[in-house]
């Protein structure tokens, strides 16, 4: 069964470094997502991206967020200036319809 | 601000037993509702999706749905301890794709 893959699985950084996100979403899916969960909390929105270009983000996807579909199956998100309050897990997530499906995340942690 | 409430729980059920899970949502522009199921440190799995007001049936697990009411459940029968886990109740408007998510019920299914 198609699923979606993401790397790596536990990314550590320093504080006001850069770090990329990848995702490889279910190959006939033509929306993708990311969505981010701090520990203990809900799961939120970021930004959703359709046709190579954002078709919505929420107020947590700043200037220093950036998402980019480099070839015809990766994904990015790009977070360029860590802070600590960007340590949580983060979700990629592809539908083909309505139906969301979520890639097992990255566990960031920002030291 | 579209919110979606759920009773953080535990909800504690013997093995067996039928569990109901509720979800409520604030506005009325909602189209599609979804539930997941997390385990700890897991990325959201989906398990049902629900478009329609009334029931929808698949396997162990019932979902329902009351427009009217604003308001979402899951019935999960013959609950198994596997069935032990948090679940996530997201809802989508019919203007944008995004899924915003309820904190979760913790279930808890003793054996």
């Amino acid at each position: 069964e198609p699923e979606v893959t993401q790397t790596p699985s536990h990314q550590v950084t320093q504080m006001g470094q850069e770090v990329i996100l990848r995702c490889v979403p279910i190959s006939n899916h033509l929306y993708f997502y990311w969505y981010r969960q701090i520990l203990g909390q809900k799961v939120e929105f970021l930004v959703s991206f359709y046709n190579n270009e954002i078709s919505e983000k929420s107020e947590i996807f700043d200037d220093q967020f950036s998402v980019e579909r480099p070839d015809g199956s990766n994904f990015t998100l790009k977070i360029r200036s860590t802070k600590l309050e960007d340590s949580a897990m983060y979700f990629c997530a592809s539908t083909g319809s309505y139906e969301q499906y979520f890639g097992p995340g990255t566990r960031l942690t920002v030291t | 601000q579209k919110e979606v409430e759920q009773n953080s729980g535990p909800l504690s059920v013997p093995e067996g037993a039928i569990a109901s899970l509720n979800c409520t949502y604030s506005d009325r522009g909602s189209q599609s509702f979804f539930w997941y199921r997390q385990y700890s440190g897991k990325s959201p799995e989906l398990i049902m999706s629900i478009y329609s007001n009334g029931d929808k049936e698949d396997g162990r697990f019932t979902a329902q749905l009351n427009k009217a009411s604003q308001y979402v459940s899951l019935l999960i029968r013959d609950s198994q301890p596997s069935d032990s886990a948090t679940y996530l109740c997201a809802v989508q408007m019919d203007s944008s794709y995004k899924l915003i998510f309820g904190s979760g019920t913790r279930l808890l299914v003793r054996p």
